[in-house]
């Protein structure tokens, strides 16, 4: 059954630690995409990536890092430099063959700082 | 940069009555795309625009991009409860980068 995982769906994190969130599809797409989500807000992207080994920094990349070594995950680390780091984190992928480049997004992470 | 800005911020209708949402980008883009994000869940692709000016319906939805690919609406006619979400559009340009919208919050009343 083809799709996009994300795990864990809910992650408590003390201050000053990193953590990684997980991101892992098998639909054989080449893009895939990071985005985080405050209450009442829209998506803020992070970081996407289109090929293997290379990714490009969204609007608000600063306090986190991703890595490419696989065309299935796309991992992301929340830095303890990251000053509020509480939101919902949402990982997408898509494929980049035009036209039909729509995003599949996973369930979702919800990261707490406590 | 990039930037896709969305109105109104929510939106709250009687059932029955229609609905609007508008996209507007900084940049022309290759693509537009809606999505719709239920409360709690994450959002799921509804239909993606790629000719200028061109004009799609879904069921009770209507969709449509600008002819200077800058902007795009979505039309939900004679509202229902099922409807209550968050609409996003999301641009995407020469490079794979997909930006979204704010979203609308569309609240409707039984």
């Amino acid at each position: 059954d083809g799709g996009i995982t994300q795990s864990p769906k809910y992650l408590f994190r003390k201050e000053g630690q990193n953590v990684t969130l997980s991101c892992e599809q098998n639909l054989n797409h080449d893009a895939m995409y990071w985005y985080r989500q405050d209450p009442g807000q829209g998506l803020r992207l992070i970081y996407y990536s289109q090929i293997v080994n290379d990714f490009q920094k969204g609007d608000i990349a600063e306090g986190y890092s991703v890595s490419r070594e696989k065309k299935e995950s796309f991992p992301l680390t929340v830095t303890s430099a990251q000053k509020n780091p509480t939101a919902f984190y949402l990982c997408a992928s898509s494929m980049k063959s035009r036209p039909n480049t729509e995003a599949f997004f996973g369930q979702g992470t919800r990261l707490t700082v406590v | 940069g990039q930037q896709v800005m969305q109105i109104p911020q929510y939106q709250h209708v009687q059932e029955g009555e229609d609905f609007t949402t508008y996209c507007n980008s900084s940049t022309t883009l290759s693509n537009i795309q809606w999505y719709k994000q239920r409360p709690g869940g994450h959002p799921v692709f509804l239909i993606q625009l790629v000719k200028s000016g061109e004009v799609k319906k879904q069921k009770r939805l209507t969709f449509q991009f600008g002819e200077a690919k800058k902007n795009s609406s979505l039309h939900i006619t004679a509202t229902q409860t099922t409807d209550v979400g968050t609409y996003f559009c999301a641009g995407q340009d020469s490079s794979y980068k997909l930006i979204f919208g704010s979203g609308t919050r569309l609240l409707v009343r039984p």
